[in-house]
């Protein structure tokens, strides 16, 4: 059973501070990594996506992967209040796969 | 920017009734798939579907389920019998070949 675990949370920032939200992984074989942010009652939103070793940056969000410690994390910077929502870290079996999702990181940004 | 379409975005049904709830997924998209979410809990995969047949299915998604692609843009799930346990968000996803799965809205599916 492929895991994905999601253990620190809920997490509460200033405004303007950076979050940093972490996941590890079970299957070492995993490929490709993806972020969603969810709103309450609303659906998973595809946020960012990474597939290779390092860091990957798109606006105020940073994705980073290390595949030899099977763990992934996101960073935001410049946390807005707009920013709380849960983020869920999901890993796909395969390509095209079912994805396997964490319980979800709640952070929340004080304004 | 193309979305995935969900219908009803609420359906309440009693026990034992069958429900079919409806998806339109991104119209160049090949991948089609169904998750749940109970309130409180993970998102959890269902099925997936491929090429006009299913490709995976987990152990939630039993004879009570089933999906079809009645045409070139409807992807179905149909639940036969309804359990008060399948009450839950009901999120149906697709992607193109190599790409991110892009979710709808929900349907909230409540079984009274």
């Amino acid at each position: 059973q492929k895991e994905v675990e999601q253990n620190s949370g809920p997490l509460s920032v200033p405004e303007g501070a950076i979050a940093s939200l972490n996941c590890t992984y079970s299957d070492r074989g995993s490929q490709s990594f993806f972020w969603y942010r969810q709103y309450s009652g609303k659906s998973p939103e595809l946020i960012m996506f990474i597939y290779s070793n390092g860091d990957k940056e798109d606006g105020r969000f940073t994705a980073q992967l290390n595949k030899a410690s099977q763990y992934v994390s996101l960073l935001i910077r410049d946390s807005q209040p707009s920013d709380s929502a849960t983020y869920l870290c999901a890993v796909p079996a395969g390509a095209n796969s079912k994805l396997t999702f964490g319980k979800g990181i709640t952070l929340s940004v004080r304004p | 920017e193309p979305e995935v379409t969900q219908t009803p975005s609420h359906q309440v049904t009693q026990m034992g009734q069958e429900v079919i709830l409806r998806c339109v997924p991104i119209s160049n998209h090949l991948y089609f798939y169904w998750y749940r979410q109970i309130l409180g809990q993970k998102v959890e995969f269902l099925v997936s579907f491929y090429n006009n047949e299913i490709s995976e299915k987990s152990e939630i998604f039993d004879d009570q389920f089933s999906v079809e692609r009645p045409d070139g843009s409807n992807f179905t799930l149909k639940i036969r019998s309804t359990k008060l346990e399948d009450s839950a968000m009901y999120f149906c996803a697709s992607s193109d070949q190599h790409q991110p799965q892009h979710f709808g809205d929900g349907t909230r599916l409540s079984i009274l």
